[in-house]
């Protein structure tokens, strides 16, 4: 199975700030990588598929960009809203591998 | 509206069988392009995808669970059941029953989760 290595584990950030979240994948997955939002006792949500394409009703601040092996999504300016964890995901030949997630804090 | 719902046991003893429903509305597990996921997360660690199943009956499972792992589905009550055996304490996680974009790439789509204690 491809390896997924997530950066960093934890951010502290501040209200305003812009932030970037890496994703490394062992070996290329095209633009087949999406990146995932979750709050403390829900499920994650969707927010950006095909590497840069922002879901529906997902804020203009989140974008993500990136293509084989090399994927950062980018918190343009941080809203109270978006302290959360924050996990990439890629698919390859019917499998679904998730980063190990980045916690981000408020400084 | 699309939803998802889990169900199932939220306590069960080491080495016994869990199986968990996944009952879904505002699709249809049989349209073309459906394919539905089970996936875990243990408390404080991250997602961990189990498997799938498509709208044509076709089966996919994590390479390093699927000798335990079984994914089924009754179309006439929208349902996908997921069978793991042979539980351990590791194995006590929030499930989750997820809806895969028709793109087959993503999770578009998931239920609010179920959580599955292992103790004797």
């Amino acid at each position: 199975d491809i390896q997924m290595t997530q950066s960093p584990s934890t951010l502290s950030a501040s209200v305003g700030d812009r932030v970037t979240i890496t994703c490394r994948a062992s070996q290329s997955i095209s633009d087949w990588l999406a990146w995932y939002q979750q709050k403390p006792g829900k499920a994650p949500k969707l927010l950006i598929s095909k590497a840069s394409t922002l879901e529906s009703g997902v804020p203009s601040r989140f974008s993500g960009s990136g293509s084989g092996t090399e994927f950062t999504l980018t918190i343009s300016s941080l809203q109270p809203d978006d302290f959360a964890t924050y996990y990439c995901q890629q698919y390859n030949s019917n499998r679904y591998i998730f980063g190990q997630g980045t916690k981000l804090e408020i400084k | 509206q699309v939803t998802l719902k889990e169900s199932g046991p939220a306590l069960v003893k080491p080495t016994q069988t869990l199986t968990l429903t996944c009952t879904v509305s505002g699709f249809s597990l049989s349209s073309s392009g459906m394919r539905l996921s089970w996936v875990r997360q243990p408390p404080g660690k991250a997602l961990e995808w189990l498997a799938r199943i498509d709208w044509d009956g076709e089966k996919f499972y994590s390479t390093t669970l699927k000798t335990r792992v079984s994914i089924s589905r009754d179309t006439s009550k929208n349902q996908v059941v997921l069978t793991m055996t042979n539980m351990d304490p590791v194995d006590t996680a929030t499930y989750y029953c997820a809806r895969i974009s028709r793109r087959g790439v993503e999770f578009d789509n998931w239920g609010q989760g179920t959580l599955v204690t292992v103790s004797s």
